[in-house]
C-alpha cells in the first residue's frame, strides 16, 4: 500500500510570509503527528491528530499550527515566518487502538529554508 | 519527564565488523521503544519496535534490539555491518506527547 506523501519536498520562504505544508497517511490510518528537524534541536514534536481533533501539541509558539481533514489528510501551517524556522519537516502516520497511536510510519519530509 | 539519551554521536566501524548502538530511556511506564534509520535528506524509515514480550526484537536490514528495564536500555545491534548501513540512528520513545527522539548516532562505514 501506498506510504506517507508529504508535499511539497523542498520550498522556499521569506521571512514574514506565511507557508503550509501537507500530509497524506497510509490508507486507514487515522492519526498524523508532526516532527521539526533541526541541527541544533533535532526531532522536536509539533503536534498530533486523531480524528480531525488536535490531542496534544508540542513546546512550539502559536504561529505553528495544524489540522486534519475527514479524509485523515494533514495540514500544518506556518505563519510569519523566522530564519529559525528552517527545518526538515516530518510527517508520521499512526493507527490507533484503544486510544493509543502504534506504528509511526514516517513521510519523506518538507525541507522548509527560509531566507 | 520523558528522555531518551543516545551517549554516541558518532560511530565509526570496519565494513563486517559488529555494531551496537546505545540507547538508554527515561520513561515512567511501560515504554513502547523504536529505533530508526535516517539517509542524508530523507524521512525516518522504522527499523523496529518494541511495545511488549520478547525482550529481544528482531528488525529489518539484520538488525536486533534487546529491551532491557533493569537498565532503562534499548541497544541496537548488528552483527555484520555493510557499506549501506552508513546513516544516522534515532532512538525514541512513545509519551503522551508524541514521539521523543534521541539526537541520534551518525554511523561511519570504513572499507
Amino acid at each position: 500500500k501506498a506510504g506517507v506523501t508529504q508535499t511539497p519536498r523542498y520550498l522556499i520562504k521569506t521571512r514574514g510570509q506565511q507557508v503550509t505544508l501537507s500530509c497524506s497517511p497510509i490508507s486507514g490510518h487515522r492519526s498524523v503527528s508532526w516532527y521539526q528537524q533541526t541541527p541544533g534541536q533535532g526531532l522536536q514534536f509539533l503536534f498530533e491528530y486523531f480524528s480531525e481533533t488536535q490531542r496534544n501539541k508540542g513546546n512550539f509558539p502559536g504561529r505553528f499550527s495544524g489540522r486534519q481533514f475527514s479524509n485523515s489528510r494533514s495540514e500544518m501551517n506556518v505563519s510569519t515566518l523566522e530564519l529559525g524556522d528552517s527545518a526538515l519537516y516530518l510527517c508520521a502516520s499512526s493507527f490507533v487502538t484503544g486510544q493509543r497511536a502504534y506504528g509511526y510510519t514516517f513521510g519523506s519530509g518538507t525541507r522548509l529554508t527560509v531566507v | 519527564a520523558q528522555s531518551v539519551t543516545q551517549p554516541d554521536i558518532h560511530i565509526t566501524v570496519s565494513e563486517g565488523a559488529s555494531l551496537e548502538l546505545r540507547c538508554n530511556y527515561s520513561y515512567g511506564a511501560t515504554p513502547y521503544l523504536f529505533w530508526y534509520v535516517q539517509s542524508p535528506g530523507q524521512g525516518l524509515q522504522l527499523l523496529l519496535k518494541y511495545f511488549s514480550g520478547d525482550t529481544l526484537v528482531q528488525g529489518i536490514k539484520g538488525f536486533e534490539a534487546e529491551f532491557k528495564r533493569s537498565q532503562s536500555s534499548f541497544n541496537l545491534r548488528k552483527p555484520s555491518v555493510h557499506w549501506s548501513d552508513a546513516a544516522e540512528y534515532f532512538c525514541a520513545v512513545r509519551s503522551a506527547d508524541g514521539l521523543t527522539f534521541g539526537k541520534g548516532t551518525h554511523l561511519i562505514i570504513q572499507p
